[in-house]
């Protein structure tokens, strides 16, 4: 069974330009959720997807946006990108029953995103 | 608020030593508590989970009890390899599956 796929791993970006990473969750998994890992920061929650839904939110500014398409698969985009978004952007699904109770996440090996 | 508190690290032991990492938590509600490692270069994996009062998770070696009067989940191994060095996160979920993760603890274990 497959896990996790992030792409790309790796990308490098200037201030001011937007970049969008994707991930395609574990088949059969409905749940997506994203997370900003920073040395300073640690691990941040930006946001979680289920059935192409918004359905949780982390504190991060509107230039971090996302979706879900109908197989699952999420997208995040970040816009007029700053240094302090250089990070390694983390991606995981769950298998959810729609109870939203909290459960297992199954972790890609991340997008690692330097801005210049 | 809902938050976790882990110990700073690094962790420097020796091969075989014992290893305890302390988890504290706050939450509202009763939360599920999870202990996620994370290897150089990769993603997190699921380590260990608890999702009530009083159970024990445990994998691979590694153990931690969920205490609610002490609101812990302190995670202990009873003889560490070289392979076990990584970065450990404490977490906490609620009726999400957003998850609430410590700062990370990273072990190092010298032969």
């Amino acid at each position: 069974k497959a896990g996790v796929t992030q792409t790309p791993r790796y990308l490098i970006k200037t201030r001011g330009q937007q970049v969008t990473l994707s991930c395609s969750p574990i088949s059969g998994h409905r749940s997506v959720s994203w997370y900003q890992q920073t040395p300073g920061q640690g691990l941040q929650f930006l946001f979680e997807y289920f059935s192409e839904t918004q359905r949780n939110k982390g504190n991060f500014p509107g230039r971090f946006s996302g979706r879900q398409f109908s197989n699952s698969r999420s997208e995040m985009n970040v816009s007029t990108l700053e240094l302090g978004d250089s990070a390694l952007y983390l991606c995981a699904s769950s298998l959810d029953s729609g109870t939203g109770v909290g459960g297992e996440l199954f972790f890609g090996e991340g997008s690692r995103l330097t801005v210049l | 608020g809902n938050s976790v508190t882990q110990m700073e690290g690094p962790v420097t032991l020796s091969e075989e030593a014992f290893l305890t990492i302390n988890c504290t938590y706050t939450a509202t509600g009763y939360p599920s508590l999870f202990w996620y490692v994370q290897y150089p270069g990769e993603g997190l994996q699921l380590l260990l989970k608890a999702t009530k009062a009083d159970d024990k998770g445990s994998n691979k070696g590694f153990e931690a009890t969920y205490r609610k009067e002490t609101t812990s989940f302190h995670l202990e191994k009873g003889s560490v390899q070289v392979s076990d060095s990584a970065v450990y996160f404490c977490a906490l979920g609620l009726r999400t599956d957003k998850l609430i993760f410590g700062t990370g603890t990273r072990l190092q274990v010298f032969p």
